[in-house]
């Protein structure tokens, strides 16, 4: 059975950082590319950032330079690195997996990120 | 960035009812389209994948249909677990977009 799980979210002030994480378990890890998509409380969807199974990072324009998507296969895990944080960030956010196909086939259950002082 | 427009935000509809949501992409996507349900206070569950394929376990009551950049998802028969809001989002390039989502309520 996919099973992500992620951990991380909390409080933090603007301007500051956080690290979400994402443990992955029930398939071969290393041979999916992962996905972060967040949603704020009443509002829609959004992708945050893939990685690709050789590494190979992607963002939107509202993240790019302010948040880093990592994965290290030996731990089944997939990493957020946030910083530089805003209110706008905050949100649910989900760790999801890349289905061969191309869509999104698995989400976690997420992990909420709140940035407020 | 691809912008892909949904309509309608919301619609009202009785159990048995046949339902329809578009979704429209700002270019071209081929058939790089999935649809999403999303039920309050969960994740987000996979239903159809290259705008008409059934995800496993998906009754059959969903449908998609579309290329290009005009998508449909039908619901043939709503049931009352259906309620609940649906996202298409397309896959044919980075950034990845969703459609702003339609929730389906009860009439």
């Amino acid at each position: 059975e996919v099973q992500l799980v992620e951990s991380g979210g909390g409080l933090v002030q603007p301007g500051g950082s956080l690290r979400l994480s994402c443990a992955a378990s029930g398939f071969t890890f290393s041979s999916y590319d992962m996905h972060w998509v967040r949603q704020a409380t009443g509002k829609g969807l959004e992708w945050v950032s893939a990685i690709g199974t050789a590494g190979d990072p992607y963002y939107p324009g509202s993240v790019k330079g302010r948040f880093t998507i990592s994965r290290e296969n030996a731990k089944n895990s997939l990493y957020l690195q946030m910083n530089s944080l805003r209110a706008g960030d905050t949100a649910v956010y989900y760790c999801a997996r890349g289905a061969v196909a191309g869509s999104i086939d698995y989400w976690g259950q997420g992990t909420l990120v709140t940035v407020s002082s | 960035a691809i912008r892909i427009t949904q309509s309608p935000s919301s619609l009202s509809a009785s159990t048995g009812d046949r339902v329809t949501i578009t979704c429209r992409a700002s270019q071209g996507i081929s058939s790089y389209l999935a649809w999403y349900q999303q039920k309050p206070g969960k994740a987000p569950k996979l239903l159809i994948y290259a705008a008409s394929t059934l995800q496993s376990g998906v009754p059959s009551r969903f449908s998609g249909s579309g290329s290009g950049t005009d998508f449909t998802l039908t619901i043939s028969c709503l049931q009352s677990e259906d309620f609940a809001t649906y996202y298409c989002q397309q896959y044919y390039s980075y950034p990845l977009t969703f459609g702003g989502g339609t929730k389906v309520e009860i009439k």
